[in-house]
């Protein structure tokens, strides 16, 4: 068991740019979720995923961000156009099938937009 | 919609120290309630939970206990030790099935 890893840990870019992270989920684990976690807060919910659907968004995901999980194993979140705003770090995690109350973090993305 | 308000910190304590630290919460339902633990430069830890009324979660010499009249699921630890500082996070979880996080609180242990 390797746990949740996300990559890149680190990534800073530009106002505007795009920019893309990656999560690998622990094996076997159907549902995958996306956090988001600014200085000193609690992280705030973004999305989640059962296998490959995407069964719900919050309303913090504005256009500009979209989520994948095309094979429901690894899922991807890409954010266009990156504002000042979007500085935070982007947390993953997984649960097994049947316990959502089990969700296993992984390290995170720290993303600085300049 | 749901909500989790928790003691700010720091929380500065001596080793052996008696620790609560206060959570409340607002939420439709019946939720699940949590503990999470982020220790330095590691990501978020589950540390104990509890899924009813009246459940006591305990692990690591923590525990916290769901209060569904006072809504409160306070944690609390008898004697720290340097190791447990960290950052303790308070969540709720319902059939939304994801979870509403506190602010943190930070734990500071010396010795």
């Amino acid at each position: 068991d390797t746990g949740v890893s996300q990559d890149p840990r680190h990534k800073i870019t530009k106002r505007g740019q795009n920019v893309t992270f990656r999560c690998d989920p622990i094996s076997e684990h159907n549902r995958l979720y996306w956090y988001r976690q600014t200085l000193g807060q609690g992280p705030e919910f973004l999305t989640y995923f059962q296998n490959e659907a995407q069964l719900e968004k919050s309303r913090l995901l504005s256009d500009r961000f979209s989520a994948e999980r095309p094979k429901g194993s690894f899922s991807t979140l890409e954010i266009q156009r990156t504002e000042q705003g979007d500085s935070a770090m982007y947390l993953c995690a997984s649960s097994p099938a049947g316990r959502w109350d089990e969700q296993f973090f992984g390290p995170g993305t720290r993303l600085t937009v300049l | 919609g749901n909500s989790v308000t928790q003691m700010e910190g720091p929380v500065t304590l001596s080793e052996e120290a008696f620790l609560t630290i206060n959570c409340t919460y607002t939420a439709t339902g019946y939720p699940s309630l949590f503990w999470y633990v982020q220790y330095p430069g590691e990501g978020l830890q589950l540390l104990l939970k509890a899924t009813k009324a009246d459940d006591k979660g305990s692990n690591k010499g923590f525990e916290a206990t769901y209060r569904k009249e006072t809504t409160s699921f306070h944690l609390e630890k008898g004697s720290v030790q340097v190791s447990d500082s960290a950052v303790y996070f308070c969540a709720l979880g319902d059939a939304g099935n994801m979870l509403t996080f506190g602010g943190g609180t930070r734990l500071m242990v010396k010795p």
